[in-house]
């Protein structure tokens, strides 16, 4: 079972360089969101989407794009990436009917130098 | 300003014993908690929930146990086993259709065989 999958698992940008993070499920989940988490701040919200075509900012969505147009894939894009981007990025997927319920992907390391 | 509070970095506990994690939270609008669990360059996974019309909740080896008044909240363990060892977030939201989780920063336990 695939479950979420993320990609890549690790990556090194330069400053003022872009790149898309790709999230991915296979359980038909409509509810998708990204996550952040830094060193002794827990797991914060990016953005999150309730299906595709519908997305909306979560507590920290300076910086990042995203866009549903399939249930499957909700891509996070870093238009032009910063040292405060340094982080571990967690995608995420649940039902609606229970979206609490998270079901994470591995997470991708980020490196902004 | 932090809405949920874990205030305990870490915790070791002896084999057979029992953990106890600590929340705290400071938004009355909060309804519905849940504790996740993360190993090392895992994603963190769902381990048990609370609606805030209970005051515990049982699943196994895992309760968890609420207190309205108090804004508290804590985790049981018991009896705590090695495998246990991960990082343990509280997280909370207030009600059905916030879809925003709100993460604690976490707590290390150590269960030492």
């Amino acid at each position: 079972n695939a479950g979420v999958t993320q990609t890549p698992k690790f990556q090194v940008l330069k400053t003022g360089q872009s790149m898309t993070l790709q999230c991915a499920q296979d359980m038909n989940h409509e509810y998708m969101s990204w996550y952040r988490q830094d060193p002794g701040m827990g797991l914060r919200l990016i953005h999150y989407s309730v299906g595709a075509g519908i997305t909306d900012q979560g507590e920290v969505p300076n910086g990042y794009n995203v866009s549903r147009s399939t249930t499957e894939d909700f891509p996070l894009r870093l238009l032009s990436a910063a040292p405060s981007q340094t982080s571990v990025y967690f995608c995420a997927s649940s039902p609606l009917g229970n979206a609490e319920k998270l079901f994470f992907g591995s997470g991708t390391q980020l490196s902004v130098l | 300003d932090q809405q949920v509070k874990q205030n305990s970095p870490s915790l070791s506990v002896q084999e057979g014993r029992i953990s106890i994690l600590n929340c705290d939270y400071t938004n009355s609008m909060f309804d519905y908690f849940l504790w996740y669990k993360k190993y090392p360059a895992e994603g963190p996974t769902f381990l048990i929930s609370i609606s805030s019309i209970k005051d515990k909740n049982e699943d196994g080896r895992f309760t968890v146990f609420l207190n309205k008044s108090a804004k508290h909240l804590s985790l049981h363990i018991v009896p705590s086993q090695p495998g246990d060892s991960a990082v343990y977030f509280c997280a909370a939201s207030s009600g059905a259709g916030s879809y925003q989780l709100t993460f604690g920063k976490g707590t290390k336990l150590s269960v030492i065989p």
